[in-house]
């Protein structure tokens, strides 16, 4: 069974505009999430990560926010750029323990 | 630049042969990590070593091992590849043990192919 779910396996977005990433989590144990982003014939790099004492992090173009109660996180890109296009994947981990990866999403920016 | 680096990037294998993939680290991280990864699907952990202490994930085939001869290197062995055993495989690497609240850091991956 899924802990970290991307219900959304491809998204397209106007350059220019604001990507929005979604990810959803199942175990409430978790208290530290991250974004990682892949190109093709490339591994993940890491973007951006969160703490669940705080509910919003920002970096440059990048802003992941947090909703506890919902169990819900998002990545927000603003505005979104032609090198976005790229695999986009959540992942979240409980204290002392692994790392858990959802499938993925595939960010389309469109010129 | 301080790197992960996996060895080859594409490797073909035959059923049932065994296989070796690689991966070399000049991070000086104390953990690394071997994940699987098929086509649309999440990463895997496989096992992962902190120091010399090897951790195997539960549901890791007994047909996985690996090796970490130092700090640097770690091997991922497939005693005898199947069919379902075609993936990417990536490994990665943190500074402190998993749960420590920070990033892997990962290779760009090996791509398994089984004939």
């Amino acid at each position: 069974d899924q802990q970290v779910k991307q219900n959304s396996p491809s998204l397209s977005v106007q350059e220019g505009r604001i990507s929005i990433l979604n990810c959803d989590y199942t175990n409430s144990m978790f208290d530290y999430f991250l974004w990682y982003k892949k190109y093709p014939a490339e591994g993940p790099t890491f973007l951006i990560s969160i703490s669940s004492i705080k509910d919003k992090n920002e970096d440059g173009r990048f802003t992941v926010f947090l909703n506890k109660s919902a169990k819900h996180l998002s990545l927000h890109i603003v505005p979104s750029q032609p090198g976005d296009s790229a695999v986009y994947f959540c992942a979240a981990s409980p204290m002392d323990d692994k790392i858990i990866f959802g499938k993925g999403t595939r960010l389309h920016i469109l010129p | 630049d301080a790197m992960v680096i996996q060895n080859p990037r594409y490797q073909v294998t035959q059923f049932g042969k065994p296989v070796t993939l690689s991966c070399s680290q000049t991070l000086n991280h104390n953990v690394m990590y071997w994940y699987q990864q098929k086509s649309s699907q999440a990463p895997k952990l496989l096992f992962h070593y902190y120091d010399k202490d090897f951790n195997n994930e539960a549901d890791t085939p007994d047909n996985f091992q690996s090796r970490r001869p130092n700090t640097s290197f770690c091997f991922l062995d497939i005693r005898s590849p199947g069919l379902g055993d075609a993936a990417m495989y990536l490994c990665a690497t943190s500074r402190l043990r998993q749960g420590s609240n920070q990033p892997q850091h990962f290779g760009d991956g090996t791509r398994l192919s089984i004939l």
